[in-house]
């Protein structure tokens, strides 16, 4: 079946670090993918997705590229803050379905 | 524009008893999903709905069942409630696309529901 998984965190990091959090896929057909943010005690927030292949979602300095070759849909930001500091989660809608299956999430600590 | 909204924000239950979750889609949105994310772990699919019918659900038991109003708000009703029900409660709205998927999918802040 379809799943999703992300690299294991906690991941810590100083402000202005580069940033990739790894996200792979197993699906059929043609998945759109999606990275969530969710903060303390809040609900999960849009960050960025792409629908198909090769296409490069970004959105507040964060990028994410759809690479079919490598069912993967890693998360990057060049520069992070430490309003950055939340977890992170990759998600797959499947061509045929509209639900939403998630990756365990990665936590991201970002230190002044 | 009025985003998602959910209520209660917080429950607290005992085991055995029933309890229902509201929650508000997004302005020009028709379709609802809802989640249950324990503790630590990714929110887990529960079921979906499209012109207040079920539209796909996920490995939950039948004591979790929902509705879908006309304004296409949503409740979900959880029965006979355990402790393992114990979880923050996402609803997500979104667009309907036609082709039987639900277009990007938006959440609300979610209701913790705690199983005593």
């Amino acid at each position: 079946g379809n799943s999703v998984t992300q690299m294991e965190g906690p991941v810590t990091l100083s402000e202005e670090a580069f940033l990739t959090i790894n996200c792979t896929y197993t699906a059929t057909g043609y998945p759109s993918l999606f990275w969530y943010v969710q903060y303390p005690g809040e609900g999960l927030q849009l960050l960025l997705k792409a629908t198909k292949a090769d296409d490069k979602g970004s959105n507040k300095g964060f990028e994410a590229t759809y690479r079919k070759e490598t069912t993967s849909f890693h998360l990057e930001k060049g520069s992070v803050q430490v309003s950055d500091s939340a977890v992170y989660f990759c998600a797959l809608r499947s061509s045929n379905t509209g639900k939403l299956i998630f990756g365990q999430g990665t936590t991201l600590q970002v230190k002044p | 524009e009025t985003g998602v909204t959910q209520s209660p924000t917080h429950l607290i239950k005992t085991r055995g008893q029933q309890v229902t979750l509201r929650c508000s889609s997004q302005s020009g949105h028709n379709t609802v999903s809802w989640y249950q994310q324990a503790l630590g772990q990714g929110p887990q699919f529960i079921f979906q709905y499209y012109r207040e019918e079920e539209n796909g659900r996920g490995n939950f038991p039948p004591r979790f069942s929902g509705l879908q109003f006309p304004n296409y708000s949503s409740e979900l009703n959880v029965n006979a409630l355990e402790l393992d029900d114990s979880a923050l409660y996402l609803c997500a709205s979104s667009s309907h696309d036609g082709g039987g998927r639900a277009d990007t999918q938006y959440f609300g802040p979610g209701t913790r529901l705690t199983v005593l």
